[in-house]
C-alpha cells in the first residue's frame, strides 16, 4: 500500500496570501496524483489530476506540481471560499488507491 | 448538469446487511467507471470499491473484500453496493463517485451508514 503523508496537518493563513500544501508518497506515484477540496458537510471536489492539470472549472489560482514521491498544491491569493480541507490521492498503485489524511486550511 | 444521488444509508446492527444505491445523470454513465469511497465521522477518505463501465473489472479494498459487492445497471444509470457482515468500523458516509478511467470526477453528497 502506498501511504500518503500530508503536511502540515493544519495551516493558518489570511485571505490574499498564498499557501503551499505538501504530500509525500511512500513509494513513487509517478504523476498519478490528484488533489481534492472538501468543505464541511459537502462532498470532495476534484481540483487537480495528473499532478498538475486543473479539473474543469477550477480557477487558475490552484496549481499542482511534483512527481515521484513529492507533490505540492499551491493556492495563490486566497479567497474566503478556499478555506477547507484538502486531500491528496495517488492512483498510480492501481487499484490500491490511497488518500492522504488531509490538510485543514483555516483562516488566521 | 451532473447529478449523483446516493440512497439506502441507515442504522444497521453488527452482522447485518444494507444495500446502497446511486443514481447518476448528466454524463455518459456507460463509459465511466464508478467507485464507492467512504469517510468515517471526522476522518479522511477511504476508497473501497471500483467497477468498470462494462462491469468487466471489479476491485475491492482490503477492508471490505469478501463482505461488500459492487454492481451497476447501465440501463438504469445506477450503481449499487451490497454490504454484508457489517461491523462498527463500517460506520461512515458512503460516496458514489464516477470518473474517466482512474479519475474521481463526479461525487454524490453521500449517504450515512451507522452500524451499532
Amino acid at each position: 500500500e502506498t501511504v500518503m503523508t500530508q503536511s502540515p496537518v493544519t495551516l493558518s493563513a489570511s485571505p490574499g496570501e498564498s499557501v503551499t500544501l505538501s504530500c509525500r508518497a511512500s513509494q513513487s506515484a509517478s504523476s498519478n496524483m490528484a488533489w481534492y477540496q472538501q468543505k464541511p458537510g459537502q462532498a470532495p471536489r476534484l481540483l487537480i489530476y495528473g499532478a498538475s492539470t486543473r479539473a474543469t472549472g477550477i480557477p487558475a489560482r490552484f496549481s499542482g506540481s511534483g512527481s515521484g514521491t513529492e507533490f505540492t498544491l499551491t493556492i495563490s491569493s486566497l479567497l474566503s471560499e478556499d478555506f477547507a480541507v484538502y486531500y491528496c490521492q495517488q492512483y498510480n498503485n492501481w487499484p490500491a488507491i490511497t488518500f492522504g489524511q488531509g490538510t485543514k486550511l483555516e483562516i488566521k | 448538469e451532473v447529478q449523483v444521488v446516493e440512497s439506502g444509508g441507515n442504522l444497521a446492527q453488527p452482522g447485518g446487511s444494507l444495500r446502497l444505491s446511486c443514481a447518476a445523470s448528466g454524463f455518459t454513465f456507460t463509459s465511466h467507471s464508478m467507485n464507492w469511497v467512504r469517510q468515517a465521522p471526522g476522518k479522511g477518505l477511504e476508497w473501497i470499491s471500483y467497477i468498470s463501465g462494462s462491469s468487466s473489472t471489479i476491485y475491492y479494498g482490503d477492508s471490505v473484500k469478501g463482505r461488500f459487492t459492487i454492481s451497476r445497471d447501465n440501463a438504469k444509470k445506477s450503481l449499487y453496493l451490497q454490504m454484508n457482515s457489517l461491523r462498527a468500523e463500517d460506520t461512515a458516509v458512503y460516496y458514489c463517485v464516477g470518473g474517466s478511467g482512474r479519475l474521481f470526477e463526479y461525487w454524490g453528497q453521500g449517504t450515512l451508514v451507522t452500524v451499532s
